[in-house]
């Protein structure tokens, strides 16, 4: 089985832009589609990006989602951050029959 | 408009079974691509994948937990059932049922429920 590593914390000023990485710990990055969800404290996960790179329906277009193959890791770029976007962020992978999820990243808007 | 809840004990004790229920409406386990799973978070960690089960009752388990799980559904119900067996304290979570766009996208998630495992 693979792991995905995520940093434990970010922090960044409102209006500003993060990333936050996953990197695969074996296998390709780009065989397997990459999903990212928010969950705000207190709260169940939601979705903010699917197939590597696609929003769901209400998410606004200042999240993003990547693959790089270099570094074998997918990422996830909030712009215009402002208060609401402080929550931590999981992805997720899959192989040929197991789910694995990052072990996620705080972020913190400050 | 999708809904998923989870039901089922809030304590169980040590080598008990826990046995959950995910209730849902909006949608159907008999439509082709669709899944329900079942995702746990341990207080103040990371999320961890336990089981799914598609519309066409193929079944797929986390296989550090694979001997202890056993996942069913009736469609019928809107229900999907995991039971896991021998309950320890560091089973302590909530547990989340989530549906399941094919192959592995959990692109609804419940409310959770929070179980504690204690004597």
């Amino acid at each position: 089985n693979f792991m995905l590593t995520q940093p434990h914390s970010v922090s960044e000023s409102p209006g500003k832009t993060v990333t936050i990485s996953c990197t695969r710990s074996s296998g390709s990055i780009a065989s397997n589609y990459v999903q990212w969800y928010q969950q705000r404290p207190g709260s169940s996960p939601t979705s903010v990006i699917y197939e590597g790179s696609q929003r769901p329906s209400g998410v606004p277009d200042r999240f993003s989602g990547s693959i790089d193959s270099s570094s074998n890791s997918a990422s996830l770029t909030i712009s215009g951050l402002n208060t609401e976007d402080e929550a931590d962020y999981f992805c997720q992978s899959y192989d040929s029959s197991s789910v694995v999820f990052g072990g996620g990243t705080k972020l913190t808007v400050l | 408009q999708i809904t998923l809840k989870e039901s089922g004990p809030t304590l169980v004790k040590p080598t008990q079974t826990l046995t959950l229920t995910c209730t849902f409406s909006g949608f159907s386990l008999s439509t082709s691509g669709v899944g329900v799973g079942w995702i746990r978070q341990p207080p103040g960690k990371a999320l961890e994948w336990l089981a799914l089960i598609y519309w066409n009752d193929d079944k797929r388990y986390s296989p550090s937990l694979k001997s202890s799980l056993t996942i069913t559904k009736d469609t019928s119900k809107n229900q999907v059932v995991l039971t896991m067996t021998n309950m320890d304290p560091v089973d302590t979570a909530t547990y989340y049922c989530a549906r399941v766009d094919y192959p592995y996208y959990f692109d609804y998630w419940g409310q959770g429920t929070l179980v504690t495992v204690s004597s």
